[in-house]
Parts: C-alpha cells; sequence; structure tokens
C-alpha cells in the first residue's frame, strides 16, 4: 500500500468548509483512496472513497487530482462534532488485509 | 442496528496478569481485525482472522493471541500484559466479494496495566 502525507493539524471554523489535503504520489493504479477519522476515544468510521473520479455522499466530498497524485477531503459545513483525526490511506480495494494508518490530519472545529 | 461491540470498554489489569477482551458483530462479516492504537499514535493491525484462518502480523509480540470461536465473536488474550501493552484495542470486520470493501470498527477498549 502506498504511503500518505497530511498535515499534522487544521483549524476550521463551523460552519465553513474544511479541505483536508493528502498526497499520496506513489499510488498505484490498481490503489483507492480512503478516508477515515476518529473522533475521541471512539474506533476510526469511514467516510468516504474513490479511484480516481470525484465522490461524494452525505458526510463529505472526496477531490481526486487528475495524476491521482493527491486529494482533497472536503467537510462542506464543518461542526463541532467534526472534531477528529482524519486519516488518508490508500490501497487495494479488493485486499483483506490491514488498514495502514499514517499519522492523519487532526481538525479542531473552534465556535 | 448492526454493529461491532466491545466488552468491556475500560479494563484494568496487573503487570502479569493474563487478560481477555473481547468483540462481537453483528453484521455478519468474515474478516475479523484487531488493532491496538498506544496514546497519541495511529492504529496499528496486530492480526486478523478470514473465517476461521489467522493472520498474524509479523511483528505482533507472542505475548497476544486471538481465538475466533464463531463468526459473531473474536476474542484478543494478552498472556502477561507488560506496562508497553497498555492502549486501546480496536476490532474491526469487513466482508470481502464486495468489491470496494471498508472497515467497521467497534469503540474500542482501553487497557490500563498497573
Amino acid at each position: 500500500d502506498a504511503k500518505t502525507t497530511q498535515p499534522p493539524s487544521m483549524d476550521c471554523a463551523e460552519g465553513r468548509a474544511a479541505n483536508l489535503p493528502c498526497n499520496h504520489s506513489t499510488i498505484s493504479g490498481n490503489e483507492y483512496v480512503y478516508w477515515y477519522r476518529q473522533i475521541h476515544s471512539q474506533g476510526p468510521q469511514y467516510i468516504i472513497h474513490g479511484l480516481k473520479n470525484n465522490e461524494t455522499n452525505e458526510m463529505a466530498s472526496l477531490i481526486i487530482t487528475e495524476d491521482r497524485k493527491s486529494s482533497t477531503l472536503i467537510l462542506p459545513h464543518a461542526t463541532l462534532r467534526d472534531t477528529a483525526v482524519y486519516y488518508c490511506i490508500v490501497r487495494v480495494p479488493w485486499n483483506t488485509d490491514k488498514l495502514i494508518f499514517g499519522t492523519g490530519t487532526r481538525l479542531q472545529v473552534f465556535p | 442496528d448492526a454493529m461491532v461491540i466491545q466488552n468491556p470498554r475500560y479494563q484494568v489489569t496487573q503487570f502479569g496478569k493474563p487478560v481477555t477482551l473481547s468483540c462481537s458483530q453483528t453484521l455478519n462479516h468474515n474478516v475479523m481485525y484487531w488493532y491496538q492504537q498506544k496514546s497519541s499514535q495511529a492504529p496499528k493491525l496486530l492480526f486478523h482472522y478470514y473465517d476461521k484462518d489467522f493472520n498474524n502480523e509479523a511483528d505482533t509480540p507472542d505475548n497476544f493471541q486471538s481465538r475466533r470461536p464463531n463468526t459473531s465473536f473474536c476474542f484478543l488474550d494478552i498472556r502477561s500484559p507488560g506496562l508497553g501493552d497498555a492502549a486501546m484495542y480496536l476490532c474491526a470486520t469487513s466482508r470481502p466479494g464486495q468489491g470496494v470493501k471498508t472497515q467497521y470498527f467497534g469503540p474500542g477498549t482501553r487497557l490500563l496495566v498497573l
């Protein structure tokens, strides 16, 4: 699985969009980009995934660059409950093996 | 609601005293995972079961064992806990054959070793 690079921390005002970047320059053609988040003292929670097209669900949007070497997770209207560590992971989807978590980005949403 | 359940949420044990953490799931998933997460670190996989097939990570200490008596339950046994084993232990599940899989995590058990 390819390695990822994320900023260690970010702040966002409540109600504003939170844009969390991730670099994955060594991603291979069959690897997907996954995002999970972990709220304090809880287990990680799946957010969204994508291969090369932009994706949107009820939680977030995922924008993947055309060369697939980076992506951005967008929380359109951040709330205080979105304060968490956000992990960007790239992996082959049919692999039942481990998720390799990087250091993640600690997002702090403030009032 | 289908979910991954971990009991207890907090466990205190003594140095060297065996301890068992439990995980159950109502998702009927084939694969169950155990991750260890130390303070301010990312989760790290210890091992996983694909049905009854056990897959150990190369760097998981022998002190950590696991049992999966049926599809729904999986246990993590720490034979002789050391102070360095204090951590959050996370159980997760997934189901192969769906093309794109996600892992579903339980709330974790926080282990304190005295």
